[in-house]
């Protein structure tokens, strides 16, 4: 059973801290990596995406990848009360096409004001 | 640039009856489209996927079937509803590898 795991949380953070969310899988051959932000009652959002081992940087969001590790994470840097919601981890399973993504159930951030 | 549509937004159905949800996508030719659907507090569960029209993928064999008529049309469908059935379903889209999804229809079976 291919499998991608996050703590479901809630993690709570003061506004203005680092939060830093966690995501393990199963599949080692796995080649493609994301991160989704849900907020609650709406669909998915597509925020991150890694294919490489290391850090990639989008403004306030910083994605790692360890594949020796099977471990990807998200940062969010000077956390804001826009940033609550539930982030879903991704994974795209090796040799279907990238057609077949496994989903996290998903870490809750609450961000205290 | 590329937008996703589904209808309808939200939807109330008795148990046996039928369903059919809708997705359309705007702004890009031979999308792979997909449909997932998310229970309660539960990660996304892949239904179908879809490269091409006429061309279906089945993930989790169920009572729901999916079409796909027009190249940027993709349908869920069901001839009688179970109560299981209930939950948020999303239709997505994707050139590549990254997917995005629609505003999703939330189905609540009674």
């Amino acid at each position: 059973q291919k499998e991608v795991e996050q703590n479901s949380g809630p993690l709570s953070v003061p506004e203005g801290a680092i939060a830093s969310l966690n995501c393990t899988y199963s599949d080692r051959g796995s080649q493609s990596f994301f991160w989704y932000r849900q907020y609650s009652g709406k669909s998915p959002e597509l925020i991150m995406s890694i294919y490489s081992n290391g850090d990639k940087e989008d403004g306030r969001f910083t994605a790692q990848l360890n594949k020796a590790s099977q471990y990807v994470s998200l940062l969010i840097r000077d956390s804001q009360p826009s940033d609550s919601a539930t982030y879903l981890c991704a994974v795209n399973l090796p040799n279907t096409g990238g057609f077949k993504t496994i989903f996290g159930a998903g870490t809750r951030l609450f961000v205290k004001a | 640039s590329q937008t996703i549509h589904q209808w309808p937004a939200t939807l109330v159905q008795p148990v046996g009856s039928p369903l059919s949800l809708e997705c359309t996508v705007e702004g890009t030719s031979n999308p792979n489209l997909y449909w997932y659907r998310q229970a309660a507090g539960r990660g996304l569960q892949l239904l179908f996927y879809s490269v091409g029209i006429g061309q279906i993928s089945s993930e989790v064999p169920q009572n729901l079937s999916a079409s796909r008529p027009q190249d940027r049309q993709f349908i869920l469908s069901s001839k009688k509803l179970l109560l299981s059935d209930s939950g948020f379903y999303l239709c997505a889209w994707s050139v590549g590898n990254e997917q995005y999804f629609g505003p999703g229809t939330r189905l609540t079976v009674t």
